[in-house]
This record gives C-alpha cells, structure tokens and sequence, in this order.
C-alpha cells in the first residue's frame, strides 16, 4: 500500500504569491494534520481535519488555510507568502482522530520563498 | 505551557556504539509518548509509542524508556550503524483532542 503523498515535493514562489500543497492520505485514513517544519526545529501543528471537519488549528495566521475532500485528501494553502514561510510542509495521516493513534508522515514538500 | 526538551542537541559517535537521547516532558494530562527518526530530507517515521503504563519498549536496536512520574523518556540505540544518522525527534500526545507538542529533536551522526 502507498504511504502518505505529499505534491510538489519542492517549490520556489516569490513573496506575495500564494501556494497550495497537496496531501493524500493512506488508504482507509480519515484524519489528516497539517505540519511545518523549519531548518532545525521540530514540526509545528497547523491544522487537523477528520470526516472533512476542521478538528484543530494551530497558532498561525488567517494566511494558512485548509481543506479536507470527500476522499479524504487535503489541501493547505498560503495566501501573501513570506519570507519566513520558508520551510518544509509535512502531512500526517492516521485512521481516526484519537491521540492514541499513530501517525504516518509524508515526505514533505519543501518551499522557498524569494 | 505545554513542552517537550530534547538532550542533547546533536551528538556525533563512532560505529558501532551505544547512544542514549533524553526527552523531558511538562504536557498534561499525558496520553503517549513517540520517539520519530528523520532522515534529512524525508518525514518522520514512528520508532516507538508508549501510554503511560508502558516504561520500556524496543523496535530492533532502539529501546525507549518512559518514566511518567518524573516525565522523562530516553532512547537508547544499541550497535549503531551508519543509517541511524538521522534527527530523533520526542513527541508527546495530551489527552483530549490536542496537537501533538514535538520537541525539536537530537542530531545524530554515526561516522566510521
């Protein structure tokens, strides 16, 4: 079975851009969680969702937005990117939303902003 | 707040042997606690997940210990080889529907 994908796995956008990054999740997985993870730090939750419903968010600005799809994939987006969203993107999958679950990393995408 | 602090930052030694990472909690009321290994340029892959009853589980060479009292975990790997070089990063789940709180994870090199 495939694991967590994530797309693009690299991208360059300029400041002001907008970027919207993709995740699918397991197969059977319902919950997706948004992460970012900046050179040297842990990841920093940005948003959960589980049956399509936003179930968590993180301290970050109106900027960063997401959804989940019928399917159960997700999108993140951010709108007037800046410098400091430079980072690597992670999506995590798990089956259902409890914290006892584990959760299954993709690879991450990894953007730069100019 | 909630926090988790990893020691140390980074650590360097030879092939072939032993390491243990530290990881010092204050998350409440705890539910799990994860030891995650990130290669560089890759998401991290679970080794370990503990509740609260558990003080000790192994994946192959890597054993994790977890004492809830004094919320601290360590990790030990044993025969270190060359692949283990990787970032060890501790995480700990709250109970409730709450984020996840990573610590910002051990460097580890393993050098010939």
């Amino acid at each position: 079975d495939a694991g967590v994908t994530q797309s693009p796995t690299h991208l360059i956008k300029t400041r002001g851009q907008h970027v919207t990054l993709r995740c699918s999740p397991i197969s059977g997985h319902k919950s997706v969680s948004w992460y970012q993870q900046v050179l040297g730090q842990g990841p920093q939750f940005i948003f959960q969702y589980y049956e399509k419903e936003e179930r968590g968010r993180g301290n970050f600005p109106d900027r960063f937005s997401a959804r989940q799809f019928p399917n159960y994939s997700s999108e993140l987006n951010v709108n007037a990117l800046l410098l400091g969203d430079s980072a690597l993107y992670l999506c995590a999958s798990s089956f259902r939303d409890s914290p006892n679950q584990p959760q299954h990393f993709g690879d991450g995408t990894r953007l730069s902003i100019l | 707040k909630n926090q988790v602090e990893q020691s140390p930052q980074s650590l360097i030694i030879l092939e072939g042997k032993n390491c243990t990472l530290q990881c010092n909690y204050t998350v409440s009321p705890f539910s799990n606690l994860r030891w995650y290994k990130q290669d560089t340029g890759r998401g991290p892959v679970s080794l370990t997940i503990m509740t609260f009853s558990e003080n000790t589980k192994s994946n192959g060479r890597y054993t994790a210990t977890l004492d809830a009292d004094t919320k601290q975990s360590s990790l030990h790997i044993t025969a270190s080889q060359l692949s283990d070089s990787a970032s060890y990063i501790c995480v700990v789940s709250a109970r409730g529907n709450t984020p996840l709180v990573f610590g910002k994870g051990t460097r580890l090199s393993v050098i010939a």
